[in-house]
């Protein structure tokens, strides 16, 4: 079974300053990682995802993450945040073959303050 | 790319009655949809898998009797909520991914239903 950990519960941070959200995973099989975005009493949308190849994939909205495979992280950076990024920001992992669910982190709360 | 709709997006019922929830892959079809329920400033967590023409795999603690999965057909997927009580007040989303792509295509989630029972 996988697990993902996200360290912070909340992170302030002021506009147009950088930003990075931490995720650990736990998986004895391969996986796919995810980050998602969520704005309030709305779905999820997909930030970026590591399938496989390159460890920095880059996502929508100026996002970036690295996969590290020995520290079992996949953390989501962003170099200059603006208001609009204030939302709730989900870690997610499932297993790389078949249609296995999604297993989320707790979630972080960005907020971007002006 | 994949759309997936969800209706209603809000839904108020009284106690004891039976809420449905639909969830449609509009341009593809998703032989496997997932259930998530998220409570209030938490987490999503997973309340079953739904296989179309099969019965849906439920989480551990999930009532199957309570949470009424249906997937008749390649693009719907349904959840009814029967005998709702004001505990099953939350936010209820569904998600789909293209058969045999395991995560790879990624996860497309509808926008939710926010669900409160009065």
């Amino acid at each position: 079974a996988q697990s993902v950990t996200q360290l912070d519960s909340q992170v302030p941070v002021f506009e147009e300053a950088p930003v990075e959200l931490r995720c650990n995973y736990s998986s004895s099989v391969s996986v796919y990682l995810f980050w998602y975005v969520q704005y309030p009493n709305q779905g999820l949308q997909l930030l970026l995802k590591y399938l496989s190849g390159s460890t920095l994939v880059k996502g929508i909205n100026g996002f970036e993450a690295e996969f590290n495979k020995s520290q079992t992280s996949f953390h989501l950076r962003k170099p200059s945040v603006h208001i609009s990024d204030t939302a709730e920001y989900f870690c997610a992992v499932s297993e790389n073959s078949g249609n296995t669910p999604l297993v989320f982190g707790k979630g972080t709360r960005l907020s971007v303050i002006a | 790319g994949a759309v997936v709709s969800q209706h209603p997006s809000w839904v108020i019922c009284k106690s004891g009655t039976s809420v449905k929830i639909e969830c449609r892959s509009l341009d593809f079809q998703a032989t496997t949809m997932f259930w998530y329920r998220q409570f209030p400033k938490q987490s999503l967590m997973l309340m079953a898998t739904s296989n179309e023409g099969s019965k849906a795999t439920y989480e551990q603690g999930v009532e199957k009797d309570k949470f009424l999965i249906n997937h008749a057909s390649l693009t719907l997927s349904t959840l009814t909520v029967t005998s709702a009580h004001p505990e099953d007040s939350s936010f209820y989303i569904c998600s789909a991914t293209k058969p045999g792509t395991g995560g790879a295509y990624g996860y497309t989630f509808g926008s939710g239903t926010r669900l409160t029972v009065v």
